[in-house]
């Protein structure tokens, strides 16, 4: 079973600031994902990649495979990014583990 | 765009009753998902399914069973409500196992159980 660590799990920053997320995981995935969870409940996909680089608007998802590491950057945050940012990898046939989620505040 | 609909935001329960939490998704998707979410702990599967009638086990099955009878809807039935139940629930559904797409979530129902 693959172990998935996210780090920071709290994380305050103000507004405007440059924000790092990180996530690694123990053993070979075909995808890894990062999610975004507003209070309330609510989940919606980011980002999914397998390899190198994605992004979209002020936010971008990088993924090393051979270190089992993947960052989530946002850029100049703004206070409506506020929420809980999870990582999760797949492997085969849909099967996905979470890891605990990395809750972020942002401050005017 | 994918719509997953939980039939409750909210529930409220007594221990012992039998508990159904209901799941639609209108995108045709092969793949459905109950998961529970706890503090410190993160999502967890229950039970997820392939097709219509079929189940599989998660991490966590026990005191739990679901139900797929059409494509579109995936029940979780908690058999006799016990306190440790009390949780965020959400279900979510993908496309097939073999594409490698996102899952889709609903809102999730917040279960406490008396």
């Amino acid at each position: 079973k693959n172990e998935v660590e996210q780090s920071p799990q709290n994380l305050t920053a103000q507004e405007g600031e440059f924000i790092t997320i990180n996530c690694s995981y123990s053993v070979g995935i075909s995808a890894l994902h990062w999610l975004q969870q507003h209070p309330g409940g609510g989940i919606v996909s980011l980002f999914m990649l397998s390899s190198g680089k994605k992004k979209h608007g002020r936010l971008i998802a990088t993924i090393n495979i051979q270190e089992k590491h993947s960052s989530l950057h946002i850029t100049a945050s703004h206070p409506r990014d506020s929420a809980v940012y999870i990582c999760a990898v797949s492997g085969g046939y849909q099967k996905v583990t979470f890891g605990t989620g990395t809750k972020l505040q942002v401050i005017p | 765009d994918v719509k997953v609909t939980q039939s409750s935001r909210y529930l409220v329960k007594r221990t012992g009753e039998k508990v159904f939490l209901e799941c639609v998704q209108d995108m045709d998707h092969e793949n459905m998902f109950w998961y529970r979410q706890d503090p410190g702990l993160g999502l967890r599967l229950i039970y997820f399914s392939y097709d219509v009638k079929m189940k599989e086990k998660g991490d966590i099955p026990e005191g739990y069973s679901v139900s797929r009878e059409k494509k579109e809807r995936f029940s979780l039935i908690l058999e006799s409500a016990s306190t440790n139940q009390t949780s965020m629930y959400l279900c979510a559904s993908s496309f097939d196992r073999y594409s490698n797409q996102p899952q889709h979530f609903g809102d999730g129902t917040r279960l406490s159980i008396l």
